[in-house]
């Protein structure tokens, strides 16, 4: 089966520091998903590509976050500086439009900040 | 703006019974989709289903169906025989053009199902 490929898987960093998550798409997908999860907000999007362009980043604190695809094959969120509200699980997804969008999910990076 | 409503925050039961877990949504648009996701103990995501705005047939996969009415905006999901390994949080999600020209999802806040043994 395809998979969506996320990395780190954890990460534990302390406030400042600079954090980075990588994510592969399934080859062919054309559009990739960042969602942040946590328990008070439950699944927040924040940042959407198609055809590696950004979309709509909408739901991203600009400040610290920003989000690349430098190719098709990768996905990149970055926090800088990060601060412990970031803690959270942060998914990757990617899809196929037009189409439905079914989106698949990777197995999400659980960051941690102290 | 687009809504999924999970009222149910937890349900347990106990193995064998039928569960159903309720989804309502808002949306203005006339085509859009549903889906439900799966979020197990490990914490990946699983998709389980998608319905699009013109097919409001009922879906039976196994032990699993959905129950789609547009007059009441919903699209509920009954486990019948819940088994141990069906204990997870399940997420309803909406996509629609409401944001723009981008389909993105938007979740409700999940139903943490426990099933006992």
């Amino acid at each position: 089966d395809a998979r969506v490929t996320q990395t780190p898987r954890h990460k534990v960093t302390e406030m400042g520091q600079e954090v980075t998550m990588r994510c592969q798409p399934i080859l062919g997908h054309n559009t990739v998903f960042w969602y942040r999860q946590t328990m008070m907000q439950g699944l927040e999007l924040l940042a959407y590509f198609r055809n590696r362009a950004p979309l709509d980043d909408s739901g991203m604190p600009k400040d610290r976050f920003s989000a690349e695809m430098p190719d098709a094959t990768l996905a990149t969120l970055k926090i800088q500086p990060s601060e412990p509200r970031d803690s959270a699980v942060y998914f990757c997804a990617s899809g196929l439009v037009p189409g439905a969008n079914v989106l698949t999910f990777g197995a999400g990076s659980r960051l941690t900040v102290l | 703006a687009q809504k999924v409503t999970q009222a149910q925050t937890e349900i347990s039961v106990v193995e064998k019974e039928d569960v159903t877990l309720d989804c309502v949504y808002e949306t203005r648009d006339t085509t859009y989709y549903l889906f439900w996701y799966k979020q197990p103990p490990s914490g990946e995501l699983v998709f389980l289903i998608r319905r699009n705005s013109f097919d409001e047939q009922n879906e039976i996969s196994g032990r699993y169906s959905w129950n789609f009415q547009k007059s009441t905006s919903s699209f509920n999901f009954t486990i019948t025989a819940s088994q141990v390994v069906d204990s997870a949080v399940y997420f309803c999600a909406l996509s629609d053009f409401s944001s723009g020209s981008a389909r993105q999802l938007t979740f409700g806040s999940g139903t943490q199902l426990t099933v006992l043994p």
